[in-house]
C-alpha cells in the first residue's frame, strides 16, 4: 500500500539557517508525483513544490528545493535561509495509484518553528 | 492567492443543523476536490468532481453530499451536524481529472464550528 512518512513531528530552527524536512514514501508505481504544502497558523494550504518521479533534476522554487533520492524513496524539503514567516506546518504528499483515482496521500506533517 | 475561493471562511452552527460550503475553482480548472481537516490532523479526502460529474469518493459520510454545477463551482452540504464535524473544510482544484502528476491548489478553507 502507498504511504507517506514524515518522522519529525516538530522542529525548532534558528532564523537564517537552512532547514531539511524529511519525507519518505512507499509506492510500487513507476510514475508518481511528490508535493510539499505549507499550512501557516491561519489555516490555508499553500502549494510549495512538485517533483515528478521521472524528473532528472531536483525541483527548486526560490528558497525551496526538493532533495529527491529515488532509490531511497525520499523527498526531503530544503528551505534555505529560513525566515520567521516559514513557521508553519509542512505536509508531504504523493499522488496515489489509478486504483485510488490518483488521490493525494498525505503525511502527518512537521511543525516548523523558526526562532529569532 | 491560489485563485480558489471558498465561502464562508468561518461558520458557527448548532448540532442537528445543515450548512452549505461553496467553492469556486481556479479559472480553467475542471476538477474540484473537498477535504476535511480536523484539529491537529492531516487532510481527509472527501470527494472529487470533474466537469460536473463525481470522479472519486473518499471518506465522505452519508450525511454529507456535494455537487459541481455547470459553471464549475461546487457546494458541499453537511447535514444533521454533530460536534465531531467541527473542522476546516478545504476545497482544491486542478486542471486534470486524475493521473500521477499535477498539483492541487487549495482555497483558504471554511472553518466550521458545531456547538
Amino acid at each position: 500500500a502507498q504511504k507517506i512518512t514524515q518522522t519529525q513531528p516538530g522542529m525548532f530552527v534558528q532564523e537564517k539557517e537552512a532547514v531539511t524536512l524529511d519525507c519518505t514514501y512507499d509506492t510500487s508505481d513507476p510514475s508518481y508525483g511528490l508535493f510539499w504544502y505549507k499550512q501557516p497558523s491561519s489555516g490555508e494550504m499553500i502549494f510549495l513544490i512538485y517533483q515528478g518521479s521521472y524528473d532528472q533534476q531536483n525541483a527548486t522554487e526560490g528558497r525551496y528545493s526538493l532533495n529527491f533520492q529515488k532509490a531511497r524513496k525520499s523527498a526531503n524539503l530544503v528551505i534555505s535561509a529560513s525566515q520567521l514567516g516559514d513557521s508553519a506546518m509542512y505536509f508531504c504528499a504523493m499522488r496515489g495509484t489509478m486504483d485510488s483515482n490518483y488521490q493525494l496521500i498525505w503525511g502527518a506533517g512537521t511543525k516548523l518553528i523558526i526562532k529569532p | 492567492d491560489s485563485g480558489v475561493t471558498q465561502t464562508p471562511k468561518h461558520l458557527i452552527t448548532a448540532t442537528g443543523q445543515r450548512v452549505t460550503l461553496r467553492c469556486s475553482p481556479r479559472s480553467g480548472d475542471l476538477s474540484v476536490y473537498w477535504y476535511q481537516q480536523s484539529l491537529d490532523q492531516g487532510l481527509q479526502f472527501l470527494i472529487q468532481y470533474y466537469n460536473g460529474e463525481e470522479r472519486a469518493k473518499g471518506n465522505i459520510l452519508e450525511r454529507f453530499s456535494a455537487q459541481q454545477f455547470p459553471d464549475l463551482h461546487s457546494e458541499l452540504n453537511l447535514s444533521s451536524l454533530e460536534l465531531g464535524d467541527s473542522a476546516l473544510y478545504f476545497c482544491a482544484s486542478s486542471v486534470k481529472a486524475g493521473g500521477p502528476t499535477g498539483e492541487l491548489f487549495f482555497g483558504e478553507g471554511s472553518r466550521l464550528t458545531v456547538l
